[in-house]
């Protein structure tokens, strides 16, 4: 039972580069979720998607992209990476939008 | 948006003791979640609760929706218990956390 998982689950990349983190579930659950972690913040939602094809944007979604061409992975891309991105992201499914919400283990990503 | 509140932010105890967490919550909510965020960053579901009362071994955790808040209880702390609780409403079909209590529990 893999349930969700994230990869890689540690990155270290310069300022300005392309960085895509992946995420996938084995549950099929149809909603899924990107959350990033920063002391003084608690958890904030990224984008959130509802079903394959469709997303949505949470509370920080400015300078991540998310896709969702199959219902199992939800990768979350920063284009153009900053410092200010430095965080844990986590990952997250649910089987409805108000559904148990199962977290993944995290994806620890710096920004230099 | 929803605000989501949580109380105290730090909690130190000694192993045994008994401890309540608060989560307050500024709006009508769909559902409610409890979470264990260990020394290891690792997110462990403790609760789904929208209402009442649940209980798993030495926690319990109540939700009284109408009057916006939900109180989880830890008996019998011991040191694995250490780590930050996590209270999430949701709010139509996204989930908003509060900030966390930070627990310490030492021998």
């Amino acid at each position: 039972d893999a349930g969700i998982t994230q990869s890689p689950r540690y990155k270290i990349t310069e300022t300005g580069r392309q960085v895509t983190l992946m995420c996938h579930q084995t549950w099929s659950h149809s909603y899924m979720f990107w959350y990033r972690q920063d002391l003084g913040h608690g958890l904030r939602l990224i984008y959130y998607s509802a079903a394959a094809d469709i997303t949505d944007k949470g509370e920080v979604p400015d300078g991540y992209v998310v896709s969702r061409s199959k219902t199992e992975n939800f990768p979350l891309t920063l284009e153009s990476a900053t410092r200010s991105q430095t965080s844990v992201y986590f990952c997250a499914s649910s089987a409805g939008g108000t559904g148990e919400l199962f977290f993944g283990e995290g994806s620890r990503l710096t920004v230099l | 948006g929803i605000q989501v509140e949580q109380s105290p932010p730090d909690l130190i105890l000694q192993e045994g003791a008994n401890s309540t967490l608060r989560c307050n919550f500024s709006d009508s909510v769909n559902n409610l979640q409890w979470f264990h965020q260990n020394p290891w960053g690792q997110l462990i579901n403790l609760f789904y609760i929208p209402s009442g009362t649940k209980q798993n071994g030495r926690l319990s955790a109540t939700t009284v929706a109408t009057e916006r808040y939900s109180l989880l209880y830890i008996s019998s702390s011991q040191t694995t218990d250490s780590g930050v609780y996590f209270c999430a409403a949701y709010n139509t079909d996204k989930l908003i956390f509060g900030t966390g209590t930070r627990l310490q529990v030492f021998p």
